[in-house]
């Protein structure tokens, strides 16, 4: 079955270091998603990609986020400058249409530590 | 704005047993969609049952159903004859209808099945 890919799985990263956080969606999507989960705490939206552009993105996506689509087969998070409170577990999602029409499938996370 | 709220951080049941899993949320939408998913130690989120906000009746997914009161703003999920393949964090979501793009997460309940 096929399944969205994150990697690495585990990311330790001082303070002020850049670090991209890699995702390949399932091939024929179209829809793709970052969230993030501090410990303890919500999932949280960050943004979402469409036709090589951020369709929506939340008040946590500031300046210091990007996101991109490179080679046609990964989906990008990058975070320029890390702070501790970045530090958080990311998950990338993907889906054929929006995901209010189809499954959102999901992977299976990135744990970021910024230290 | 969007708030979505799981009052049960843990739970357990023996196996075979019943479980009822709770998810209360507020919004002042009225089309919208709601979630549960799943995910299991060390894998992905994926999507155990969805609920259209229009629709009366409540979704049923093999040994999953759901119990949504609009009024109330409540969509519990139960789960019976409870499978050890069932331990998982769940986390209840809810979606926009009009923008489809962004699910809104609890902070999940962690529940595990006791051979």
């Amino acid at each position: 079955e096929p399944e969205v890919t994150q990697t690495p799985s585990h990311q330790v990263t001082q303070m002020g270091q850049e670090v991209i956080l890699r995702c390949v969606p399932i091939s024929n999507h179209l829809y793709f998603y970052w969230y993030r989960q501090i410990l303890g705490q919500k999932v949280e939206f960050l943004v979402s990609f469409y036709n090589n552009e951020i369709s929506e993105k939340s008040e946590i996506f500031d300046d210091q986020f990007s996101v991109e689509r490179p080679d046609g087969s990964n989906f990008t998070l990058k975070i320029r400058s890390t702070k501790l409170e970045d530090s958080a577990m990311y998950f990338c999602a993907s889906s054929d249409s929006p995901p209010k029409d189809q499954e959102a499938f999901f992977g299976q996370g990135t744990r970021l530590t910024v230290v | 704005a969007q708030t979505v709220t799981q009052s049960q951080p843990e739970m357990s049941v023996q196996e075979a047993e019943t479980v009822t899993l709770s998810c209360t949320y507020d919004t002042s939408e009225n089309n919208y969609y709601l979630f549960w998913y799943k995910q299991p130690p060390s894998r992905q989120m994926i999507l155990v049952i969805r609920q259209e906000a229009y629709k009366q009746q409540n979704a049923t997914e093999n040994r999953f159903s759901v119990n949504f009161q609009k009024a109330a703003k409540s969509f519990s999920l139960k789960i019976s004859d409870s499978q050890l393949g069932d331990t998982a964090m769940y986390f209840c979501a809810f979606m926009k209808r009009d923008t489809g793009n962004q699910f809104y997460f609890g902070t999940g309940t962690s529940l595990t099945v006791i051979p």
